[in-house]
């Protein structure tokens, strides 16, 4: 099982630009979340889906953020447009509802110049 | 969602046994305690949980005050990878999905 699968690793753009980070989830999971992690905030939760449905968005920031995952396998976080403050890791993890655990990917460094 | 306290930071002696301390005072009946912890560089990963009894794995073992108002996380033998941040989390029983942590503790563990 090669885990939660992120991509880009790093990414680094200019304010403004568009950014989408993607996330592959483990195989047969059906809960996947997207959190972010700053010195300052910590962990944060941003969303999470159930069966591919958004159940709770509540942690995206602003409606420059949106979240979706059009099947099982696959998740993309994007800003639209991105801003310094954005600068962060975002860590994509899955779940087996019911099941205990999370796994987390390895994140995206994101860094908005 | 009942709030945790752990302190910020810990060391320890290489091949020696951590203790890691975590306050849960104000935790409900349907309250699992997790434990993940995060290496660096890396995301956060699974270490262990439980309700009410102590609990052993191959990583870690879980030690629950019988008022559940506190836990202890136990390495019985750290070694340099054990470092990380560690974190103590409460997750209620239905398993709703909100992983929320906190700050955690910092370990370093001293050769």
């Amino acid at each position: 099982d090669a885990g939660v699968i992120q991509s880009p690793r790093h990414e680094v753009t200019e304010m403004g630009q568009e950014v989408t980070l993607r996330c592959k989830p483990i195989s047969g999971h059906n809960s996947l979340f997207w959190y972010r992690q700053t010195m300052m905030r910590g962990l944060e939760l941003l969303i999470y889906f159930n069966n591919n449905v958004p159940i709770d968005d509540s942690g995206m920031p602003e409606d420059r953020f949106s979240a979706k995952m059009p099947n099982a396998s696959f998740s993309t976080l994007k800003i639209q447009p991105s801003e310094p403050r954005d600068s962060a890791v975002y860590f994509c993890a899955s779940s087996l509802r019911g099941l205990v655990g999370y796994t987390f990917g390895s994140g995206t460094r994101l860094t908005v110049v | 969602d009942a709030k945790t306290t752990q302190p910020n930071s810990m060391e320890s002696n290489e091949e020696e046994p951590v203790h890691l301390p975590c306050n849960h005072s104000t935790i409900s009946g349907t309250d699992y305690i997790h434990w993940y912890r995060q290496l660096p560089s890396q995301g956060p990963e699974y270490v262990i949980h439980g309700l009410t009894s102590n609990v052993n794995n191959r990583m870690a073992s879980l030690a629950i005050a019988e008022d559940r108002k506190s836990s202890t996380l136990i390495l019985h033998r750290a070694t340099l990878r054990d470092a990380a941040v560690y974190y103590c989390i409460l997750r209620d029983q239905t398993g709703a999905n909100n992983l929320f942590f906190g700050t955690g503790t910092r370990l370093t563990v001293i050769p």
